[in-house]
Parts: C-alpha cells; structure tokens; sequence
C-alpha cells in the first residue's frame, strides 16, 4: 500500500517556466525524501526534508513540509528538458521508506 | 563509490518457473532493501535486510523471498511465477539506521517479464 498521494498524476510544462508537484501522506513522519525517476530506470534521491524542517532548498529545488496538513510540495524552477521525468516523494516513519504514486512530469523545449 | 548494481538487467521466464535476482549495495551500507514496480500498483515495498536479517516485509506473498549474505550482496527469489509477477525490480541500500534521516541508492533495476 501507499502512504502518499501525488497531485497532480501528469503535468506538462514548456522550458523555463516553474513545475510544482503535491505529496500527501497519512502518518506521522520522521523524514519525507523526494526522488526522481528516469523512464523505467532506477530512482535518484533529490532531497530530504526532516519533520522539524518547513522548507529546504537544493539548486533549483524547494521543498516544503506542512506537518499539520500532512502534506509536501517540490517546486522546480526554470524547468529543463533534461528534468523530464517521474517524481516520487517517499515518507520515513519509524522502519521504512514508502513512496507515493508519482507525478510525471514532461519538459517540452 | 561504485553504485548500486543488480544483475541481470533483464529477464523473461514463463509462469511456473522461478527466478533469482541480485543485488550488491554500495560499500559500507548495511541495508538492502527491494521494491516492486507496476504501472498499475506503483512502488511497492518487498523486504527490507540489514545485516543479514530481514528487519521488515511487505505485504506480498510468501512467494517472495529473499536473503542477505556477510558481504551485505542480496538476492531475491520469486518462486512459481504467475504473469502479475512481470515488472521493475528495484533494490537500494543505504546505511539503514532509521532514527538518522538518510537515502537510499536505487540500483538501476531487473525487468522481469513473465510470459
């Protein structure tokens, strides 16, 4: 089973403007981690984000956590063809990793 | 550090067979962990071994097993398999000291199609 919810499923966007992707989740959280996958390869983690920490930023990432909605959000900006991809968020409980339903997310150049 | 590498990449069995996947994690981590990927039923947790013992389990048939060895390699094994069994495998370490925050290394995945 899933822990989180991803919104939206499929997002379009044209080079250089903003992709911003929702995770919704269920339980209480140690941790919530985004990765991004490439069609039908591994995942590659992204960015990490404590349940203490409201907002973190990596390059041209921003993560924010909202513990009382029980929600995240990746906001990727000047988006890039190479970004083109899937994206996971995974929450971190107390004994493991459970990944969300994903956002496919597709740069057009 | 050299990543995450599982063998084969590819695979295609026919129902009823077995097969057996491997998994070597990067140097040093001691958590193995295996996902399930489906379009239909997205990333789904299979087991998860640290130090050659399972520490958690998914929610799939016993079907599914898998072991861990001294040198923290790791191999899954799905026996008598049915079409549904047909998908990404994934495995990724990491330390696996879950009161830390930390990642896991995805390798780059077995696509098993069962025909």
């Amino acid at each position: 089973s899933q822990q989180g919810e991803e919104d939206p499923q499929a997002l379009s966007i044209q080079e250089g403007e903003n992709a911003t992707m929702n995770c919704s989740y269920k339980t209480s959280i140690n941790n919530l981690q985004w990765y991004r996958q490439n069609s039908g390869r591994g995942l590659v983690h992204l960015i990490l984000i404590r349940s203490n920490e409201r907002e973190k930023h990596s390059g041209r990432l921003r993560v924010t956590l909202d513990t009382s909605k029980k929600s995240s959000s990746l906001l990727i900006t000047a988006s890039r063809a190479a970004d083109t991809a899937s994206y996971f968020c995974a929450t971190v409980g107390t004994d493991k990793l459970i990944f969300g339903t994903g956002t496919r997310l597709q740069v057009f150049p | 550090k050299a990543g995450v590498t599982q063998t084969p990449r590819y695979l295609i069995k026919t129902r009823g067979q077995q097969v057996t996947l491997s998994c070597s994690p990067i140097s040093g981590h001691r958590s193995v962990s295996w996902y399930q990927q489906t379009p239909g039923q997205g990333l789904q947790f299979l087991f998860e071994y640290f130090s050659e013992t399972q520490r958690n389990k998914g929610n799939f048939p016993g079907r599914f097993s898998g072991r861990q060895f001294s040198n923290s390699r790791s191999e899954m094994n799905v026996s008598t398999l049915e079409l549904g069994d047909s998908a990404l495998y994934l495995c990724a370490s990491s330390l696996g000291y879950w009161d830390k925050p930390y990642e896991q290394y995805f390798g780059p995945g077995t696509r098993l199609t069962v025909t």
